[in-house]
């Protein structure tokens, strides 16, 4: 089983400035994936990012990156030029569907 | 079609009350999730159905009871809830592929926008 650590219960950040928000896991499995989701106050959970164990680069998907540290076992969300939309609560969650488990969660407010 | 559709979008209950929830996916997933998430919280699986078969069902009361009639639709059957059943139902569906592939095709849930759950 894996184990998903998000310890940051919220963050602010101004408008068009970057934020990072992190993500901890804990596997003995070799093979797995990170998935990033957002979930606006509406209740979908929206996919963002993934990041596959044996990807080489670091995903990037628009104006969202994930900076992956595999020997950290980190895989921190990083959204660039934030926008008042941007403003959800973010889940981790990883290894697969089939055994999905999510992060606490961090709360993004984004201000004017 | 990357689509998973949740009806009712909300739905309010007595304690009494028999109701169900349906979801529908039209990709060819063969695997379909029923997750509770309560505000403020990370969701929670409650059971999975890999090929039409329930394969998980992380101790849920046996007044929630899944169904999954074909491939492309499952239902939560819902009798006798409790105030505190009120939540957020969130249904995701996967290819359901087994194997070791970790690339995102293989591995990623696809959600739908989910049923808010009052139980009153």
């Amino acid at each position: 089983a894996q184990k998903i650590t998000q310890t940051q219960p919220g963050m602010f950040v101004q408008e068009k400035e970057a934020v990072t928000l992190d993500c901890t896991y804990d596997t003995s499995d070799q093979s797995y994936g990170l998935f990033w989701y957002k979930q606006p106050s509406s209740g979908e959970m929206i996919f963002l990012i993934y990041q596959g164990s044996y990807d080489e680069q670091n995903a990037t998907e628009g104006r969202y990156s994930l900076n992956f540290q595999k020997a950290r076992k980190s895989a921190n969300l990083v959204i660039s030029a934030s926008q008042l939309g941007d403003s959800a609560m973010y889940f981790c969650a990883g290894p697969s569907a089939r055994q999905l488990t999510f992060g606490s969660g961090t709360q993004l407010t984004v201000l004017p | 079609d990357t689509e998973v559709t949740q009806t009712p979008k909300h739905l309010v209950m007595g304690m009494t009350n028999k109701k169900s929830l349906k979801c529908e996916q039209h990709m060819g997933h063969r695997a379909m999730y029923w997750y509770k998430q309560k505000a403020k919280k990370p969701p929670e699986l409650m059971f999975v159905y890999s090929y039409e078969k329930l394969s998980i069902n992380e101790s849920v009361p046996s007044r929630f009871s899944p169904e999954c009639p074909n491939s492309s639709l499952l239902n939560l059957h819902l009798h006798a809830l409790q105030p505190e059943d009120s939540a957020l139902y969130l249904c995701a569906s996967s290819l359901g592929r087994r194997g070791g592939s970790t690339d995102r095709t293989n591995t990623e849930a696809f959600f739908g926008q989910g049923t808010r759950l009052t139980v009153v």
